[in-house]
């Protein structure tokens, strides 16, 4: 079983809906927990940034974690054409730098 | 959170020869971080560089294949060395950000290498 999993899609939607993007983990020494976005021919930047359990908001981005059942999510309201890119979970234990991604989920929303 | 630039952006390679990609980063930092990114993989982390020592590998990467230089604090070297078609990939530099809880790493734009 891999550490962190996540459905690599594609995901197609239309322009204003709800996304919903999902990685479940196996280490559950895992502590801190971010997404990333990737456009094309881009490098990844961070989107959330999430410690421990909880939900935590930022616009129409909100990042979930729940360490019970070792998942964590990202939903996006009024999804928009310019959220099209591929989503990487990552995340790492306490007192380690190292994060370990999922294999992302490309997301193209359609006008 | 710092600008980093990788160079070359991208590079078409023959097998058997070596690649070196560069990564600058417009602050001081204590450590870089190489990344490769295969066509439906995670990133998987190569290396972890720190300014003054020698690098630290991930399972499964060598130093003799992916020897690291880190001579300053600004700046890192990947060597992509004696190439198949298999090391066909992104790779991807990284650094630290932030403070406390909120460390995390942040990315340059990659460099995408196609070998034939």
């Amino acid at each position: 079983q891999k550490e962190v999993e996540q459905d690599p899609g594609p995901l197609s939607v239309p322009e204003g809906a709800i996304v919903s993007l999902n990685c479940t983990y196996s280490n559950s020494a895992f502590q801190y927990f971010m997404w990333y976005r990737q456009y094309s021919r881009k490098g990844p930047e961070l989107l959330m940034y999430t410690y421990s359990s909880g939900n935590k908001e930022d616009g129409r981005f909100t990042a979930q974690v729940d360490k019970s059942s070792k998942y964590i999510s990202l939903f996006i309201r009024d999804s928009q054409p310019s959220d099209s890119a591929t989503y990487l979970c990552a995340m790492r234990v306490g007192g380690s730098e190292k994060l370990v991604f999922g294999k992302g989920t490309k997301l193209t929303v359609n006008p | 959170s710092a600008v980093i630039s990788q160079k070359p952006s991208r590079d078409i390679c023959q097998r058997g020869t070596s690649l070196t990609i560069q990564c600058q980063v417009d602050s001081q930092v204590t450590m870089m971080f190489w990344y490769r990114q295969q066509p439906g993989q995670s990133l998987t982390l190569i290396a972890t560089a720190n300014q003054g020592s020698e690098a630290t590998y991930e399972s499964g990467f060598v130093i003799d294949k992916f020897p690291i230089s880190r001579p300053n604090l600004t700046f890192s070297t990947l060597t992509v060395s004696n190439m198949s078609p298999e090391d066909s990939s992104i790779y991807l530099c990284s650094v630290e950000g932030g403070t406390g809880e909120q460390e995390t790493q942040y990315f340059g734009p990659g460099t995408r290498l196609l070998v034939l």
